[in-house]
């Protein structure tokens, strides 16, 4: 089956950059989307078509997909985006969710 | 205003059986593949299950942990997806949540409700 491959965790200092990598075969070749939960909360959609940002979400959040690498990039990181974040794809007929990556910002 | 709430989960033996419902309401349910998407405590997200819209057939698809035990539906008179659980395991165990897609489109999931949990235990 299908797999996308996360970091489990990225630490990132306050106003740096942070990226958060999903690999996957042929993911070039998907839409890859990104989600966003705070503890106890829903995701929430951040990064869908690999590069396009919902209405709402701040524009320091940014997708990049080529290769078999997906990337979230967050610039000007802030302390409220210490969350976990999941990357997505469809592949045959199934949704398939990476296994999450704990952004820490500190 | 888009809204998706979930309902139906509890505490349930191993081997029983639970369904949950997904109410939707403020958009055109039938445009859209509904899907359940579950979260075990402290683990990351894993898809359950999806039904596509009638115009794209009704077609239905399950994750291989629960395929034969689980039965997604919906019924768009009354804009509600079900998740028909039989057979619950302890590993059933988790955080349901009901999300949509836009049919036909990039296959991201713009709206999720709140969710509704699931405990399997003796």
């Amino acid at each position: 089956s299908y797999e996308l491959t996360q970091p489990p965790s990225v630490s990132v200092s306050p106003g740096q950059t942070a990226r958060i990598t999903c690999s996957g075969d042929t993911l070039r070749d998907k839409y890859a989307s990104w989600y966003q939960q705070r503890p106890g909360q829903s995701p929430v959609l951040v990064i869908y078509q690999d590069t396009k940002r919902p209405s709402g979400i701040p524009d320091r959040f940014s997708g990049s997909n080529s290769g078999n690498t997906a990337t979230l990039t967050i610039s000007g990181t802030q302390a409220m985006d210490e969350d976990d974040y999941y990357c997505q794809a469809w592949d045959s007929s199934a949704v398939v969710f990476g296994g999450g990556t704990k952004l820490t910002v500190l | 205003e888009v809204h998706l709430v979930e309902s139906g989960g509890g505490l349930v033996q191993p081997g029983r059986s639970l369904r949950l419902s997904c109410t939707a309401s403020g958009f055109t349910f039938g445009d859209y593949v509904m899907t359940w998407v579950r979260q075990a405590p402290g683990k990351g997200l894993e898809w359950v299950s999806f039904i596509r819209s009638k115009d794209y057939g009704g077609t239905t698809e399950y994750a291989a942990s629960v395929k034969g035990r689980f039965t997604i539906s919906r019924d768009d008179s009354k804009s509600i997806a079900y998740l028909q659980m039989n057979s619950l395991k302890t590993e059933d165990t988790a955080v349901y949540y009901c999300t949509r897609g836009l049919d036909g489109g990039d296959g991201s999931f713009d709206h999720w409700g709140q969710g509704t949990l699931v405990t399997v235990s003796s």
